[in-house]
């Protein structure tokens, strides 16, 4: 089983400045996916960013990037030029590329101050 | 692509009575996943099925949920005498297999009194 633990209930920002969110997991596989999911209050889990395991390179997809320290099993997500839409809870997950099940983190509840 | 749907989007009955929510999946995708969400956690998974086919149960699946996908295309969750603690978002999701990301619909949150 695998187990991710995001250690950081709730965080703030100020508009147009960057906030990093930590995520650590645990998983005795050595191939796994680690993702980055944000729930608006629309409900809908919306893919943020993904990281495949093998690639030492961290991901980045516009304003959204990663921290991926593979030995100390510790994801994290820097949002940089904050916007009043990145408002969200953002769940850490994670998959074995053998495996079928995602777990997810508890959450972090990002607010953005205008 | 209309993405993931899921009906109703709010569900109140009362302890005992029965329910039963549906997910369609989008089109092309041959998996679909069946999470719970209880408020301050992340979704929890329940079971999923590649087509028509259920693969894979958690133990938090009683045996007062039965989920079904009968074509390979929608599916269909029931929950049998309701509990207050299954109040929850119950969240659908879908995937091609092999593609390692999940598409998830907007919830169905259920509340029994």
């Amino acid at each position: 089983a695998q187990t991710v633990t995001q250690s950081q209930p709730e965080m703030s920002v100020q508009e147009a400045e960057t906030v990093t969110l930590s995520c650590t997991y645990d998983t005795s596989e050595s191939d796994y996916y680690l993702f980055w999911y944000k729930q608006p209050p629309s409900r809908q889990m919306i893919l943020v960013i993904r990281q495949e395991a093998y690639k030492q390179q961290n991901a980045t997809e516009n304003r959204f990037s990663v921290n991926f320290q593979k030995a100390a099993k510790s994801f994290s997500l820097k949002i940089s030029d904050s916007q009043l839409g990145d408002a969200a809870m953002y769940f850490c997950a994670s998959l074995s590329n053998t495996g079928n099940q995602f777990y997810f983190g508890t959450g972090t509840s990002l607010t953005v101050i205008p | 692509d209309t993405g993931v749907s899921q009906d109703p989007r709010h569900k109140i009955t009362k302890r005992g009575q029965n329910v039963t929510f549906r997910c369609d999946p989008i089109s092309e995708h041959n998996r679909l996943y069946w999470y719970r969400q209880t408020l301050g956690q992340g979704p929890e998974f329940l079971t999923y099925f590649q087509n028509e086919a259920q693969l894979e149960k958690s133990r938090l699946l009683s045996d007062r949920f039965s989920a079904e996908r009968p074509k390979g295309s929608f599916s269909t969750l029931e929950i049998q005498r309701t509990e207050q603690g299954d109040s929850a978002m119950y969240l659908c999701a879908s995937s091609l297999m092999g593609a390692k990301k999940l598409f998830f619909g907007s919830g169905t949150q259920l509340s029994v009194l």
